[in-house]
């Protein structure tokens, strides 16, 4: 079955650049989630869209930003990168008409040098 | 085959009663465990994290319970009420993974 896909995998960028994650959910899953885990920590909730709106906004940066589009793809972008920006992004998909099923997806690991 | 899994997939309750959520893993080494309730867009809210040590604990209606050893996990819902109504999901840290699982979807009736 297919699953969440986030893409690059692994990204290694430079403080002060941009960098822009993406993730693919499940296909008819209308909810999209980010969440950021630092090393050593616990995962952090950021944001989520549900059918293309903005739905609900943890402890994202001011710096980053996202979106779902039309294909309910979403895109994290995240601007100004600090060392501390360095880590594990995971995405979620989920269906607010399903009785169960949030499929996460295995991460996006970005390295702030 | 997925390194944490939930059951059951979903449940329905009637208000007043309780229910026990079931988390199963295989994730080694192990760190600890939070459970989370979240809603349909919204963002997750932990409701207990437990380590190794730990057996059981308390957050006001809900109890989670850790076995370390069968590498099992479950979350008592003491009372429910209609606000319940919720994703559950188990979240197993390990080294350096972090493996979520599907979550429990429960639906609490009047």
């Amino acid at each position: 079955a297919a699953g969440v896909i986030q893409s690059p995998r692994h990204l290694i960028k430079e403080k002060r650049e941009t960098a822009t994650l993406k993730c693919y959910p499940i296909p008819r899953h209308d909810t999209v989630y980010w969440y950021q885990q630092g090393p050593g920590q616990d995962p952090q909730f950021l944001i989520s869209f549900y059918e293309k709106m903005q739905s609900d906004k943890g402890s994202i940066p001011d710096r980053f930003s996202a979106q779902q589009f039309s294909d309910y793809h979403s895109e994290l972008n995240m601007s100004s990168l600090e060392l501390g920006d360095s880590a594990l992004y995971f995405c979620a998909s989920s269906s607010g008409r399903e009785t169960y099923g949030y499929t996460f997806g295995s991460g996006t690991r970005l390295t702030v040098v | 085959k997925n390194q944490v899994e939930q059951s059951p997939q979903s449940l329905i309750i009637l208000e007043g009663k309780n229910c026990t959520l079931q988390c199963n893993y295989t994730v080694s080494p192990f760190s600890n465990l939070r459970w989370y309730k979240q809603d349909t867009g919204r963002g997750p809210v932990s409701l207990t994290i437990m380590t190794f040590s730990e057996n059981t604990k308390s957050n006001g209606r809900y109890t989670a319970t850790l076995d370390a050893d069968t590498k099992q996990s479950s979350l008592h819902i003491t009372a429910s009420q209609l606000s319940d109504s919720a994703s559950y999901i188990c979240v197993v840290r390990g080294g350096f993974k972090t493996i979520f699982g599907a979550g429990t979807r429960l639906f609490v009736k009047a």
